[in-house]
């Protein structure tokens, strides 16, 4: 199993260039998730979905548009870059989260580095 | 509102023990513990449920305090592995979301 995988690793913008990210899972899972992760800051959450067809708002969605027309794809797109989007993206995914299992491990892809200038 | 990590930042030499604290402002249901080397992804290390049950590492155990929203995480005999930055991410009632703290970077030295 390849686990999570992005598309693609690297990529340099500029200022209101679209583009999108792709990430992918073979584990069969529900929730996927994409974070961008920013010196000091930490994982901040950017949109998630908890199946095929749904998705919904994270902590830091301005500026970010979700799809997942597939339940093991997940796209990322950003409409118009801004030097403020500079930053790692990771995408993540886990089984079905529950009250009694106290949530399910994330397994995080290898990240996807973006540069706008 | 991120949990608040503590210390930022740590050295240990190889061998030593450290303690990696948690604390959240909201009432937690579970806390989860993640370790993140230099240009990788996060790695899973545990989970931590109210009530006590904990899941995860051999190596590694972990706390939680309920009644403080607060988890620590012990690291003992500490290997060179164990070098990296670690988020501890935090559930909360009525957001079973995860949300990550800032992070604590350890670092061992020979």
């Amino acid at each position: 199993n390849a686990g999570v995988t992005q598309t693609p690793k690297f990529r340099v913008l500029k200022t209101g260039q679209s583009m999108t990210l792709l990430c992918a899972q073979d584990m069969n899972h529900e929730y996927m998730y994409w974070y961008r992760q920013d010196p000091g800051m930490g994982l901040r959450l950017i949109h998630y979905s908890v199946g095929e067809g749904t998705t919904a708002k994270g902590e830091v969605p301005d500026g970010y548009n979700v799809s997942r027309l597939k339940k093991q794809n997940f796209l990322l797109g950003l409409e118009s870059a801004a030097p403020s989007q500079t930053s790692v993206y990771f995408c993540a995914s886990s089984y079905l989260q529950t009250k009694a299992s106290g949530g399910e491990t994330q397994y995080f892809g290898p990240g996807t580095r973006l540069l706008v200038l | 509102q991120q949990p608040v990590q503590s210390p930022q930042a740590v050295i240990l030499r190889e061998g030593e023990d450290a303690v990696i604290n948690c604390s959240s402002s909201k009432a937690l249901y579970s806390v989860h513990w993640y370790r993140q080397k230099h240009g990788e992804a996060p790695v899973f290390l545990m989970i931590l449920l109210k009530g006590g049950e904990q899941k995860g590492h051999e190596k590694i155990s972990a706390s939680f305090n309920e009644k403080k929203q607060q988890s620590s995480l012990y690291l003992t005999a500490s290997q060179l592995s164990y070098s990296g930055t670690y988020f501890c991410g935090t559930a909360s009632f009525g957001n079973e979301k995860l949300t990550f703290g800032t992070g604590t970077r350890l670092t061992i030295i020979p």
